[in-house]
C-alpha cells in the first residue's frame, strides 16, 4: 500500500450524519484521488486534485467534499446528501507532470457503513 | 468517451497453467494504460503499465501484458499461474479531461487459480 495512509479502516456511521475520511501520503506526489468501490462497479472516480488548493470533480461527486490544504493531505467527507454512502473507499496519488505518464499509487482503503 | 471493458467477470485456471486476464479500451489519442491488482479488503497495487516501445510489456511477480493496437487490446499474461495469484485484477486507462489527467478503470476480473 505504498506511503499512502487512510484512517480508519473500518467506519460505522448513522443516517443522517457527516463523515471524514482521511487520507495522508508521504510520497511527495501532486496528485491525489478518492475513489468509491462497489461490488461488480470496478472504481468510481469521486473527485481529484492535482495541485494544493485545487481540486475537481469526478464522475459521482454528489454528496462528497474535499479540501486540498496541504500536499500531503486530501480528506473525504461523506455528507448526508450523498444516497447511498456505503461502500469501499480508496484514496490515490500518484506524480503530475504532464511530460510523463505516472501509475498511481493505492492506501488500503476505509469501509464505510451506515446504518 | 474513453473506456475500459474487461468482458470476463472471472477466470478460472488451474496452477501451473498459463492464464489470461483480458482488457479492452477506446481512447483517443495514444492510450497510457495499466494493471492493478486488488487482494482482500486491501488497496490496488501496480502491476505494469504500457506507455509506448515494445508491445509486449513486463511487470511484477511474472506478469507481463501484450499491447494490441489493431485489436486495442492489453491483456494481461502469466505463463504458469500460482494459487496466490488469486485475487481480482482492474485495467486503467489515463485519460485527459479539461487539460488534467484522471484514471478510468474497468470493472474487475476476478482471477481463481485452483490447485
Amino acid at each position: 500500500d505504498g506511503g499512502i495512509t487512510q484512517s480508519p479502516k473500518y467506519l460505522f456511521r448513522k443516517e443522517g450524519q457527516n463523515v471524514t475520511l482521511s487520507c495522508e501520503q508521504n510520497l511527495n506526489h501532486d496528485a491525489m484521488y478518492w475513489y468509491r468501490q462497489d461490488p461488480g462497479q470496478g472504481l468510481r472516480l469521486i473527485y481529484y486534485s492535482q495541485i494544493v488548493n485545487d481540486f475537481q470533480k469526478g464522475d459521482i461527486a454528489e454528496g462528497y467534499s474535499v479540501s486540498r490544504e496541504k500536499k500531503e493531505s486530501f480528506p473525504l467527507t461523506v455528507t448526508s446528501a450523498q444516497k447511498n454512502p456505503t461502500a469501499f473507499y480508496l484514496c490515490a496519488s500518484s506524480r503530475a507532470r504532464t511530460s510523463e505518464t505516472y501509475e498511481q499509487y493505492f492506501g488500503p482503503g476505509t469501509r464505510l457503513t451506515v446504518t | 468517451a474513453q473506456s475500459v471493458a474487461q468482458p470476463e467477470d472471472q477466470v478460472n485456471v488451474a496452477e501451473g497453467n498459463p492464464l489470461t486476464v483480458k482488457c479492452t479500451y477506446s481512447v483517443s489519442g495514444n492510450p497510457y494504460l495499466f494493471w492493478y491488482v486488488q487482494y482482500p479488503n486491501r488497496g490496488l497495487q501496480f502491476l505494469l503499465k504500457y506507455i509506448t516501445g515494445d508491445n509486449l510489456v513486463k511487470g511484477s511477480y511474472g506478469f507481463e501484458a501484450e499491447f494490441n493496437k489493431s485489436q486495442t487490446s492489453f491483456h494481461l499474461k502469466k505463463p504458469s499461474a500460482l494459487v496466490s495469484d488469486s485475487a481480482l485484477y482492474f485495467c486503467a486507462v489515463r485519460s485527459l479531461t479539461s487539460g488534467t489527467y484522471k484514471y478510468i478503470f474497468g470493472t474487475g476480473t476476478r482471477l481463481k487459480v485452483l490447485a
